[in-house]
């Protein structure tokens, strides 16, 4: 069974903290993703990564960046935690491309006080 | 307008009833997935089709590319399924996702 684990299912930061979200994925998967998920907007896109090293902005990237160093690990980094960025992240992995099924990670809740 | 639409927002029913959830996109896909959402976040891949039809167990999802709309259908509804169900379709080269705002759905003993 593929298996995507993200760091922590629930955090809670300041406002203007730096924060990492990790996504980590043990099949071997080129296709990376990290969505956010609120109410009433559905899951949306912030940053995919079809490679190491690899990275494409997403729907809404303003305010995160992703690095991807390894092919099973994919971050998400908030700058400078901002309270609208409170939210549901969730990270996803897919084999390859267009066809393939994605494979989602437990998602973290983040609060931003 | 949302490029993903899916209808109805909210749906109960009975355990025993046959559901319909639907979804209209548009904008030109490579493939249209169903997505399964628990309480407590979890979301797991159920459909992933570009024509016709398939079935697993009591599922079944439709795709008419004509006119640019699935159904997800659930027979024999049982309360195990309550649950959110998101439309989703893969558009460009690297397949992510445009989202539906999904469809919750209860399902009563």
């Amino acid at each position: 069974d593929v298996k995507v684990t993200q760091s922590s299912r629930y955090l809670v930061k300041r406002t203007g903290e730096k924060v990492f979200l990790e996504c980590v994925q043990d099949m071997d998967h080129e296709n990376m993703f990290w969505y956010r998920q609120d109410p009433g907007l559905g899951l949306r896109l912030i940053y995919f990564s079809y490679d190491v090293k690899m990275k494409e902005k997403g729907d809404i990237p303003e305010g995160y960046s992703v690095s991807r160093e390894k092919k099973e690990r994919f971050s998400l980094i908030l700058e400078s935690a901002s309270t609208n960025q409170t939210s549901m992240y969730l990270c996803a992995s897919s084999l390859r491309q267009i066809l393939d099924t994605q494979y989602f990670g437990p998602g973290t809740r983040l609060t931003v006080l | 307008k949302n490029e993903v639409e899916q209808s109805p927002q909210n749906l109960t029913a009975q355990e025993g009833e046959f559901i319909t959830i639907n979804c209209s996109y548009s904008v030109g896909i490579s493939a249209l997935h169903w997505l399964q959402q628990h309480p407590g976040g979890g979301i797991v891949s159920l459909f992933m089709l570009s024509s016709g039809k398939k079935k697993h167990g009591r599922l079944i999802a439709t795709i008419n590319i004509q006119e640019k709309h699935s159904s997800l259908h659930i027979t024999a509804s049982h309360p195990r399924d309550s649950a959110v169900y998101i439309c989703a379709v893969s558009r460009g080269s690297q397949g992510n996702l445009i989202f539906g705002k999904g469809t919750k759905l209860s399902v009563k003993p």
